[in-house]
């Protein structure tokens, strides 16, 4: 357990629907990342957040947000789903910016059929 | 184009043999790190290198950053079957901010 929580852990759903990853951040870490991983592109960095403040933003489509709370638990919306949305969603933590490395969750597989 | 090239893409060998694997790149990053991440689990941290020349042993694992801080070598001696795994390198480019870029990845089996 790397103390990196990521809720749920598969996700099934159709071709334009919403859907919300979860991610709770190891304890004492401020920054939160998210990354999507697929088997042609790798993983891809989405977007950062530190301390509830957007850091940096990657290549993430419009139709995908998120938000880190007061309680440093953080959010992954994805709408308007597409079939070339499946893949695996990470969340990782670092109690800096992360220039010493990430801990990652287990990660949330999601299909869209 | 990754701005990290991994090579080799696939390696299969033999318990007991030796390997390196090597992540490239025409930008200088701040640091690199590298993980390991087996299926259905997220990557997890090996080490970083932070300094040009630096060179870090974990146990039969040996990091190696190059001295003009664009590429570093991971090498594994006696390979085991508990190294089998998907290895990546990662790394802040000095013009990319707060984005921790990953490399493309090695695919490592290591068969008893």
């Amino acid at each position: 357990d790397s103390g990196v929580t990521q809720t749920p852990k598969h996700l099934i759903t159709a071709t334009g629907q919403r859907v919300t990853l979860r991610c709770s951040p190891r304890s004492g870490d401020l920054s939160v990342y998210w990354y999507q991983q697929s088997l042609d592109q790798g993983l891809q960095f989405l977007i950062h957040y530190y301390n509830g403040e957007e850091r940096a933003k990657g290549n993430i489509l419009e139709r995908f947000s998120a938000q880190q709370f007061p309680d440093l638990h953080s959010e992954l919306n994805l709408s308007s789903l597409e079939l070339g949305d499946s893949a695996l969603y990470f969340c990782a933590s670092s109690v800096d910016e992360g220039t010493y490395g990430y801990t990652f969750g287990s990660g949330t597989r999601l299909t869209v059929v | 184009t990754q701005l990290l090239e991994q090579s080799p893409q696939f390696l299969s060998i033999q318990e007991g043999e030796n390997l390196t694997v090597y992540c490239n790149s025409s930008s200088v990053f701040s640091s690199l790190q590298w993980y390991r991440q087996e299926p259905g689990e997220g990557p997890v941290l090996l080490v970083t290198v932070v300094t040009g020349g630096e060179v870090k042993k974990l146990k039969r694992l040996t990091f190696q950053f190059g001295d003009a801080r664009k590429d570093s070598s991971l090498h594994i001696t006696a390979a085991q079957p508990g190294d089998t795994g998907l290895y990546l390198c990662a790394g802040y480019p000095n013009n990319a901010g707060n984005m921790l870029t990953f490399g493309g990845g090695t695919r490592l089996m290591v068969k008893p």
